[in-house]
């Protein structure tokens, strides 16, 4: 079984700071790892996945994350936000057994001040 | 435009009256799935299907009907509604099912309210 916590279900920075959402997931076997954004009353739209290709992944709008296997880590990060980043942020794992289901984390909603 | 829609977006009915949120993509993918959203509780899959007339259940199905009988179209049915399926409801597509590394594509979301 697979599973995903994101610690804190809001973070609050102020623009021009360094966003940190963490993301840790538990998993038996070798994970593919997601990060998606939420805008307000929109569907998810894909940041960046883990594929195993380089554990170091850049996605859309600034943001990349760090697979780290000895943490079972995968937290996301972005050197300066912008008021355009408020949104909901999804953590999520999959795996090449069972149905391959996308599991998610609970979410964590980020607010950036003025 | 590559797009996975759904409909309705909004839909407020009453326990028992069957309902039909349909979803439909356009990008030739394979493989569909359906998740609901809950306050601090993410998305979790309802049912999926990894291709036509092959479908199955999810983490939640209890409740939920899906059929698949054309590759773009994946309904998701409510036979009787009751007011703890409320819910932001949200229909995902991939090429593949095979592939963990396919990234999924959602629709805009169908938030339903059972009275």
């Amino acid at each position: 079984a697979q599973s995903v916590t994101q610690l804190g279900s809001h973070v609050s920075v102020s623009e021009g700071a360094l966003v940190l959402l963490r993301c840790n997931y538990s998993s038996s076997v070798p994970p593919y790892l997601f990060w998606y954004v939420q805008y307000p009353n929109q569907g998810l739209q894909l940041l960046l996945k883990y594929t195993s290709a380089a554990t170091l992944v850049k996605g859309i709008n600034g943001f990349e994350a760090e697979f780290k296997k000895s943490e079972t880590s995968f937290h996301l990060t972005k050197p300066s936000a912008h008021m355009s980043d408020a949104a909901e942020y999804f953590c999520a794992v999959r795996t090449d057994t069972g149905r391959r289901a996308l599991t998610f984390g609970s979410g964590t909603r980020l607010q950036v001040q003025p | 435009e590559a797009q996975v829609t759904q409909n309705p977006r909004y839909l407020i009915t009453v326990t028992g009256k069957k309902l039909t949120v349909t979803c439909s993509q356009n990008m030739n993918h394979e493989y569909m799935s359906w998740y609901r959203q809950d306050p601090g509780l993410g998305l979790r899959q309802i049912y999926y299907s990894m291709n036509v007339e092959v479908t199955d259940k999810g983490d939640v199905p209890e409740g939920y009907k899906v059929s698949r009988k054309e590759k773009r179209n994946f309904p998701l049915i409510l036979e009787s509604p009751s007011p703890n399926q409320t819910s932001l409801y949200f229909c995902a597509s991939s090429f593949t099912g095979v592939s963990s590394t396919d990234t999924q594509y959602f629709g805009p979301g169908t938030r339903l309210t059972v009275l």
